[in-house]
């Protein structure tokens, strides 16, 4: 079945180190996006990617990082210097305007 | 900056009765606008989108749009029980942007009680 698959689903994260959220999708979708989501809140913007390639920083990209270097594959990595990376995190592609999937989500949570 | 605001919630309706949800945007340059419901530990999925002034009927579910007064709305009829759920507006941009790059309100949230 075609879809977005995020992994982990749940993943903590210790003082100081960095984490890879991954994200595959097998739609053929040339933008990918992720998005963050705190507790009560909507959906706020941290990279996206038209190409591969080539990404963009969203509304909170400071503290993250991406990678584009295939088509099906958009890695988030949560760096030691986001300093309250405890959150759900949710990535997506699209294809037209009105057309835009989400993947399950990955929980990351700071121990 | 752009902002997308919902009405705050949590909004109670009794099962069978029209929930009414309202999103206002800040950007005139938003051409399209969507609804999504989200259950609790959930991703959010599709309900309807609308990019033209006027109403779009999909089943039991009517969104809303005006322009002019930069405002989107989201009736839910006959509402059930399993409509109980946050509810996100987002609004996306005009020709040339990403097209996934949306703004999202901060959701509210529906209860439809028996």
């Amino acid at each position: 079945d075609g879809g977005i698959t995020q992994s982990p689903k749940y993943l903590f994260r210790k003082e100081g180190q960095n984490v890879t959220l991954s994200c595959e999708q097998n739609l053929n979708h040339d933008a990918m996006y992720w998005y963050r989501q705190d507790p009560g809140q909507g959906l706020r913007l941290i990279y996206y990617s038209q190409i591969v390639n080539d990404f963009q920083k969203g509304d909170i990209a400071e503290g993250y990082s991406v990678s584009r270097e295939k088509k099906e594959s958009f890695p988030l990595t949560v760096t030691s210097a986001q300093k309250n990376p405890t959150a759900f995190y949710l990535c997506a592609s699209s294809y037209s305007l009105y057309t835009i999937y989400f993947g399950e989500g990955s929980w990351l949570t700071v121990v | 900056q752009k902002e997308v605001e919902q009405n705050s919630g949590p909004l109670s309706v009794p099962e069978g009765a029209i929930a009414s949800l309202n999103c206002t945007y800040s950007d005139r340059g938003s051409q399209s606008f969507f609804w999504y419901r989200q259950y609790s530990g959930k991703s959010p999925e599709l309900i309807m989108f609308i990019y033209s002034n006027g109403d779009k009927e999909d089943g039991r579910f009517t969104a809303q749009l005006n322009k002019a007064s930069q405002y989107v709305s989201l009736l839910i009829r006959d509402s059930q029980p399993s409509d109980s759920a946050t509810y996100l507006c987002a609004a996306g941009g005009a020709g040339g942007t990403s097209y996934g790059k949306l703004t999202f309100g901060q959701g509210t949230i529906l209860t439809v009680h028996p």
